[in-house]
């Protein structure tokens, strides 16, 4: 079925290196969402991608979606602490506006 | 309005009982999805409803799982005769779906079920 991978897993990073995970998708999707859990919450909305090629920025974080909306990415520059946390994409389909989600990649900021 | 409520925020429960655990989402989103999130794991989708309408149910979900959305407004989830495995936090989330465009999902904090 419709899947969305995304990689990596887990990213250990030293505070103020920069962190990327990726989303791809084996369709086209309508659009990609992407969401923030810090441990032991929930998952919040950051941002939705609609357009081919779209680059949207939000401070330090930037989002892509690739031109054939297949794939998309979340870059973060110096991270800080308060970005721990897991990252996950979802793609909507458009057969039924569903969201799919990939499985998130957790930042883990070395001490 | 401050966003999605679930309660309860925890359940524990012996095996072979019942819970129900309700939702009210943002009173101007008409679309209502329930999740279950494992420790590690993302999201996995049990169902969800457009407006009082329950238009998807997975097809993981087994018949133990019912949901409801009287009126449009809150919504239950009910698990009948729970079993060990079913013990996860169950998430609610609700979205605005306007001219085929949905605006991204508000999670609420979640019910956390021990099945013991």
């Amino acid at each position: 079925g419709q899947q969305v991978m995304q990689i990596p897993q887990y990213q250990h990073v030293q505070e103020g290196e920069d962190f990327t995970t990726y989303c791809n998708s084996s369709t086209t999707l309508s659009n990609i969402q992407w969401y923030k859990q810090r441990p032991g919450g929930h998952p919040v909305f950051l941002i939705q991608l609609v357009k081919s090629g779209e680059v949207k920025k939000q401070k330090r974080l930037t989002f892509q979606f690739g031109e054939a909306k297949k794939n998309s990415s979340l870059h973060i520059t110096a991270t800080q602490t308060t970005d721990v946390g897991t990252y996950f994409c979802a793609g909507e389909r458009d057969s039924n506006y569903q969201l799919i989600w990939g499985a998130g990649t957790k930042l883990i900021i070395k001490p | 309005d401050t966003g999605v409520s679930q309660n309860p925020r925890h359940k524990i429960t012996k095996r072979g009982q019942n819970v129900t655990f309700r939702c009210d989402p943002i009173s101007e989103h008409n679309r209502l999805y329930w999740y279950r999130q494992t420790l590690g794991q993302g999201p996995e989708f049990l169902t969800y409803f457009q407006n009082e309408a329950q238009l998807e149910k997975s097809r993981l979900l087994s018949d133990r799982f019912s949901a409801e959305r009287p009126k449009g407004s809150f919504s239950t989830l009910e698990i009948q005769r729970t079993e060990q495995g079913d013990s996860a936090m169950y998430l609610c989330a609700s979205s605005l779906m306007m001219e085929w465009k949905d605006y991204g999902y508000t999670f609420g904090s979640g019910t956390r079920l021990t099945v013991v």
